[in-house]
């Protein structure tokens, strides 16, 4: 059974404070992993994607990936209250299947 | 450009009743799959469509099905409904297959009463 583990929070952050997700899978043959970003009633948004070890970097959001250690983690800088919202991390287990975690609700406050 | 287009929004139907959804992809876009999204099973894989055939299943019952057309527009059909088929049926669409960006549609609501 291929998992994808998050701690479900919520995590509380003061606004402007660096935002630290975290994810864990068990499928070692992953090659591609994302994290969405649902807000309460919508559907899930794609944020970062992230296919090999090391981080990347799209304006406030750096994902990370550490094959080996078999996490991935989604950092947030200078968070707003908009980011509150529960942030899912996903793993391609092979042509398309996501799996997800079952997310992480974010909660930043002013 | 336009999104991921789901159809209909909402949908109330009966216990035993069968319902069709649709989903039209981004423009270009070849891979449609279907997920079922509970609060209490979470983001769940049903299966995924490429070039008109099904290429990939999740563990569902045989009544959830679904089809591709060649304009890549997908449908899915669950028949026999049952109460715990209530859920937010999500569409997303990728490019290709394999190690590509997914991005959703907005999602059927449906319940089931």
């Amino acid at each position: 059974q291929k998992e994808v583990e998050q701690n479900s929070g919520p995590l509380s952050v003061p606004e402007g404070a660096i935002a630290s997700l975290n994810c864990t899978y068990s499928d070692r043959g992953s090659q591609s992993f994302f994290w969405y970003r649902q807000y309460s009633g919508k559907s899930p948004e794609l944020i970062m994607s992230i296919y090999s070890n090391g981080d990347k970097e799209d304006g406030r959001f750096t994902a990370q990936l550490n094959k080996a250690s078999q996490y991935v983690s989604l950092l947030i800088r200078d968070s707003q209250p908009s980011d509150s919202a529960t942030y899912l991390c996903a793993e391609d287990t092979g042509f398309q299947k996501l799996v997800f975690g079952t997310g992480t609700r974010l909660l930043v406050s002013p | 450009k336009a999104g991921v287009t789901q159809t209909p929004r909402y949908l109330i139907k009966t216990r035993g009743q069968q319902v069709t959804l649709s989903c039209s992809p981004i423009s270009g876009h070849r891979s449609v799959s279907w997920y079922q999204q509970t609060p209490g099973q979470g983001l769940q894989f049903l299966f995924e469509y490429f070039s008109e055939t099904q290429r990939n299943k999740g563990n569902f019952p045989g009544r959830f099905s679904g089809r591709q057309f060649s304009n890549s527009r997908s449908e899915m059909n669950v028949s026999t409904l049952e109460l715990g088929d209530s859920a937010l049926y999500l569409c997303a669409s990728s490019l290709t297959r394999g190690n590509t960006e997914a991005f959703f549609g907005q999602g059927t609501r449906l319940t089931v009463v």
